[in-house]
Parts: structure tokens; C-alpha cells; sequence
């Protein structure tokens, strides 16, 4: 069965700093990856998705993210971050194949971004 | 563009009511998802369709939950007999499927049982 582990309910960092919200997976087959945030009392917002090719994918808002395929990782990062990030972030995978394409979402990571 | 619109945005209703919850997708996507996000946890899929069919309705928890797609665009999520554990927030989501089922999410409607 397809999971998603985000293992850090809250991450904290301060203004400026640079910021990892880590993900890891499980899947059968090769998976499709997804970020996505969630600002208070708003609908998810896609954020930057794996699908093939390089390891490292460029989303909105400088956000990357890295596929680990060895350590079945896929955690997002930011060189610097700002208060305006303070949000809920979600992981998420859909397996390679699966025509239906509902995705599998982990629990959240609430990141707080302090001035 | 419009984005996926969902209404009510909240419903409050009492224990053994029956609800409906409207989705509207972005136009011209033929794929439609329901998930349910209770707090403090990540969405759960519920059903998907593809055009007016539901592929894939393995997540809706009971024969209280129905969903339909008539005409292939709105789709309109259907509680029987309401619980209080049916409390949450229904999210629709819908995508194309030349962007490898990117999902872009309506904003929900929050469901409170009484």
C-alpha cells in the first residue's frame, strides 16, 4: 500500500534562515511526488511535483525539492525563509500507473517562520 | 482563470440529515477528486471521476456517502444520514490530464454535524 510519513508535526525557523520540511514514501513502483501548502482557512496550493528527470525540482516560491530515490525521501527546502511562508505544507505521492491518480497525502508539517 | 469553486463553504447540520456539497472545476478538466481533511490530518481521498464515470470510488467510507458527475463537469457529493463523525472539511480537487494529474484544489466546504 502507498504511504506518506511527514515525521515533524511543527518545524520552526527563524526569518532568513534556510528551511527543510522533510517526506518519505512508500510505494510499489516509481512514484509521482507532490508539495503542497495550506494557508489558515484556504484550499491547498500546489507548490512542485517529481515526475522523471532530475533529482532536484524548482516549485513556486523559491521552494525545492529533492527525490532521494535510495532513502525513498522527497523533502522541501528553501535557502532563505520568510515569515510570509509560516504555513502548512503537505506531501503527497501518486504511483506511476495508477491511472486513477488520487494521491496519498502525509499528516502536515505546520513550519512557523519567526521574525 | 476561474479555479475550482466548491459551495457552501460551511454547512451546519444536525445528526441524521442528508447533505449535498457542490464542486466546480476548472473548466475544461476532465478529472474530478473528492477528499475529506478532518483536523489535524492530511486529505483522505473519497472518489474520482473521469469524465462522468467514477473510476475509482474505493475511499468513501459507507453506502451513507454518494457522488455524482452527470454531465461531466459539476459534481455534487451526496451524505446520507448524517454522523457527527462525518465533521470535516470536503475538499474537491480537479485536473488535466496533460499535466501528469497535477491536482488544483477548490478552497472546501466545512462540514459540521451537530
Amino acid at each position: 500500500a502507498q504511504s506518506v510519513a511527514q515525521p515533524e508535526d511543527q518545524v520552526n525557523v527563524a526569518e532568513g534562515n534556510p528551511l527543510t520540511v522533510k517526506c518519505t514514501y512508500s510505494v510499489s513502483g516509481n512514484p509521482y511526488l507532490f508539495w503542497y501548502v495550506q494557508y489558515p482557512n484556504r484550499g491547498l496550493q500546489f507548490l512542485l511535483k517529481y515526475i522523471t528527470g532530475d533529482n532536484l525540482v524548482k516549485g513556486s516560491y523559491g521552494f525545492e525539492a529533492e527525490f532521494n530515490k535510495s532513502q525513498t525521501s522527497f523533502h522541501l527546502k528553501k535557502p532563505s525563509a520568510l515569515v510570509s511562508d509560516s504555513a502548512l505544507y503537505f506531501c503527497a505521492v501518486r504511483e506511476v500507473g495508477n491511472q486513477g491518480g488520487k494521491l496519498i497525502f502525509g499528516q502536515g508539517t505546520e513550519l512557523s517562520v519567526k521574525p | 482563470g476561474a479555479g475550482v469553486s466548491q459551495t457552501p463553504s460551511n454547512k451546519v447540520t444536525e445528526k441524521g440529515k442528508y447533505v449535498e456539497l457542490r464542486c466546480d472545476p476548472i473548466s475544461g478538466h476532465t478529472a474530478l477528486y473528492w477528499y475529506r481533511q478532518s483536523l489535524g490530518q492530511g486529505p483522505e481521498f473519497l472518489i474520482y471521476f473521469q469524465g462522468t464515470g467514477a473510476a475509482d470510488d474505493s475511499g468513501l467510507p459507507n453506502d451513507r456517502f454518494f457522488a455524482v458527475r452527470p454531465e461531466g463537469s459539476v459534481s455534487t457529493l451526496k451524505i446520507q444520514r448524517t454522523e457527527r463523525g462525518d465533521s470535516a472539511v470536503y475538499l474537491c480537487a480537479s485536473s488535466s490530464p496533460g499535466t501528469y494529474y497535477e491536482q488544483y484544489f477548490g478552497p472546501g466546504t466545512r462540514l459540521t454535524v451537530t
